[in-house]
């Protein structure tokens, strides 16, 4: 099984900060990476695709990385922000999900 | 507007059984992959089995294969999910999900259910 490993799996930030979430493969999984926001109570919400930034999603998200390194980085951290985020790879069965990392108010 | 609506968690005994439904509308059911993934506090989100549009492929997490049984009704809009030998570590919220992608899928989870509790407990 292919492991998706997160980091960090929390960060502190304020209002206006850039964070940035790393996603690493346990081996190469091309772009077959996607990016998922949850917030309290809800179901998960898919914010990125293979690089590609989903309808409805605001474009202060960026996605990058191929093989087995990815990144998504918040610039300009908003109130609606403060969620966890997961990485998923769907290049090979079975699918497995990142741990998470949760972005919490400083 | 795309949405799914699980119904049939709740409590079960250790080696019970339960099932799972999740209705779809909004879009054409049959065209696109789904799939049942799983959360719990301390395993975060956990994939269970997909089943690909167009009377695809089933594919299982080895943790509930043997288990776990996934099905759809495409003249019903509906995707279950049979449980059997339940277990503990089997408690989790359920979600159901839609591919992002018409036919086989990608895979990637663009709509989800609001989930729907399982306990299994004595």
């Amino acid at each position: 099984d292919i492991q998706m490993t997160q980091s960090p799996s929390s960060v502190s930030a304020s209002v206006g900060d850039r964070v940035t979430i790393t996603c690493r493969a346990s081996q190469g999984i091309r772009n077959w990476l996607a990016w998922y926001q949850q917030q309290p109570g809800k179901a998960p919400r898919l914010l990125y695709s293979s690089s590609r930034l989903q309808s409805g999603v605001p474009a202060r998200f960026s996605g990058s990385g191929s093989g087995t390194d990815f990144t998504l980085t918040i610039s300009n951290l908003q109130p609606e922000d403060f969620a966890t985020y997961y990485c998923q790879q769907t290049n090979t069965f079975p699918l497995t999900f990142g741990g998470g990392t949760r972005v919490e108010m400083k | 507007e795309v949405q799914l609506l699980e119904s049939g968690g709740g409590l079960v005994q250790p080696g019970g059984s339960l099932k799972l439904s999740c209705a779809g509308s909004g879009f054409t059911f049959n065209n696109y992959a789904m799939a049942w993934v799983r959360q719990t506090p301390g395993r975060g989100l956990e994939w269970v089995s997909t089943f690909s549009g167009n009377g695809g492929r089933i594919y299982y997490a080895d943790s509930v294969k043997g288990r776990f049984t996934i099905s759809r009704d495409n003249s019903k809009d509906t995707l279950y999910l049979q449980m059997n030998s339940l277990r503990a570590e089997d408690t989790a919220i359920y979600y159901c999900a839609r591919d992002l992608d018409y036919g086989l899928g990608s895979f990637y989870l663009a709509y989800w259910g609001q989930g729907a509790l399982v306990t299994v407990s004595s």
